[in-house]
């Protein structure tokens, strides 16, 4: 069973764009979570996605937001990007939004802002 | 709300040396644990789990885990270290929004880099 998968790998943005990642979780695989990681502050929670609806969200400026398609794939956006969105970006997908529910993470999207 | 610490940075052992990671949480109910490990270049793959019953937790690649409620510690453990555990490992704890299980995100702790020396 192919594992998650993120695309692309690698971006490089300059300040002020806007980008848009995709995750395709796991065939049968509902929920979709989305995880920032930076040497600074570590994994954070982005936000969780469910039938296409947003389940929970983490402390994150607005300027990042998600969305699911009816096949469970995801994306998500940042607009307006600063300096300091430069991170790998995860996505985890799962059967359910059930803690129970093993996440398993894709190889991440590498961002560097310029 | 829910934290996780993970004292050490960096750990260096020998190959072949008992492993000990440490890692302590904050949270107000009972906590759902799990540790990660991330190698280079790689997303985070799932250790172990415990969510509740017997506190020793086994897990993949010879791992163990003990839930320790009164210390709120959930170490990691392995008897004999191999080159190919040398990785960042990250220490969760899942906060529930709701009963039954649902709805929940993780918090993860800084991570404990591992080296392992021949």
């Amino acid at each position: 069973k192919a594992g998650v998968t993120q695309t692309p790998r690698y971006l490089i943005k300059t300040r002020g764009q806007q980008v848009t990642l995709s995750c395709s979780p796991i065939s049968g695989h509902r929920s979709v979570s989305w995880y920032q990681q930076t040497p600074g502050q570590g994994l954070q929670f982005l936000f969780e996605y469910f039938s296409e609806t947003q389940r929970n969200k983490g402390n994150f400026p607005g300027r990042f937001s998600g969305r699911q398609f009816s096949n469970s794939r995801s994306e998500m956006n940042v607009s307006t990007l600063e300096l300091g969105d430069s991170a790998l970006y995860l996505c985890a997908s799962s059967l359910s939004t059930d803690i129970t529910d093993t996440q398993y993470f894709g190889p991440g999207t590498r961002l560097t802002v310029l | 709300a829910q934290s996780v610490t993970q004292p050490d940075i960096h750990i260096t052992v020998s190959e072949g040396a008992s492993l000990e990671l440490r890692c302590n949480y904050s949270y107000g109910a009972t906590p759902y644990l799990f540790w990660y490990v991330q190698s280079p270049g790689q997303g985070l793959q799932l250790l172990l789990k415990y969510f509740s019953g017997d506190t020793l937790v086994q897990g993949i690649k010879g791992f163990e885990a003990e839930f320790k409620r009164s210390q709120s510690s959930f170490n990691l453990r392995k008897p004999s270290v191999h080159w190919s555990d040398a990785a960042e490992y990250f220490c969760a704890v899942g906060a529930v929004r709701h009963s039954g299980g649902s709805n929940y995100k993780l918090t993860f702790g800084k991570g404990t880099l591992l080296t392992v020396n021949p």
